[in-house]
């Protein structure tokens, strides 16, 4: 099983809002990634949690709280956003040990709208 | 720094003629490269990756890709294109160290396939 699952699949929210993202897999691979992806752009690297500790901040705004509760799980919280950070949120991970060839494998994202 | 560079935004080809994405990186190292695929509204799937075993890499789907060191390329090949295979494709090359790796993207190159 290769299955990253993300959800929710949409989520429309307001400016002042708190919501979260969540993403699950279930292949006993340590390290998650947080991608955002604007429309014709490629995806663009968040944060990197590895064994369950944060080890890539991208210098992403305080309104994005990335969690990793355990190995299986990885969640985003959002707050206060703007409407330039619609996107689509994917999310991935990879079984950390294979370094530089390690494959990541991707959700299928959640696609934010912020009014 | 590792960077790639993808020619070529939008391909358009015919159904059953020959495709190629082109896809030339920048590495002070040997790289290890990745192309994925984006189908609309999805997240990104492994076509095929580059771990210096082999020079030329088949993937998934009839896909391929050759590594030439002396023109700093991973060029995506599929013999004869499909409906299907209408789709972004994205080249990416592993960064990083200390155990913790990231992938860079290049911009992306939309395929059209036409009937």
């Amino acid at each position: 099983d290769t299955e990253v699952t993300q959800t929710p699949k949409h989520l429309v929210m307001g400016m002042t809002n708190k919501k979260s993202l969540k993403c699950e897999q279930h292949m006993g691979h340590r390290a998650m990634y947080w991608y955002k992806q604007k429309a014709k752009k490629p995806p663009e690297l968040m944060f990197v949690y590895s064994y369950e500790k944060l080890s890539i901040n991208e210098s992403v705004p305080s309104r994005f709280s990335p969690e990793c509760p355990n190995s299986s799980l990885l969640n985003l919280h959002l707050h206060a956003l703007q409407p330039e950070d619609s996107a689509l949120y994917l999310c991935a991970s990879s079984q950390l040990g294979g370094g530089f060839q390690e494959t990541q494998y991707f959700g299928p994202g959640t696609r934010l709208l912020v009014l | 720094a590792q960077s790639v560079t993808q020619l070529g935004s939008h391909v358009s080809v015919s159904e059953g003629a020959l495709v190629l994405l082109r896809c030339n990186y920048s590495s002070s190292v040997p790289p290890y490269l990745f192309w994925y695929v984006q189908y609309p509204n999805q997240g990104l799937q492994l076509l095929l990756k580059y771990t210096s075993a082999a020079t030329l890499v088949k993937g998934i789907n009839g896909f391929e890709a050759e590594f030439k060191k002396s023109e700093t390329s991973f060029h995506l090949t599929k013999p004869s294109a499909h409906m299907s295979d209408a789709a972004e494709y994205f080249c990416a090359v592993s960064d990083g160290g200390s155990g913790t790796y990231k992938y860079i993207f290049g911009t992306g190159t939309r395929l059209k396939v036409l009937a």
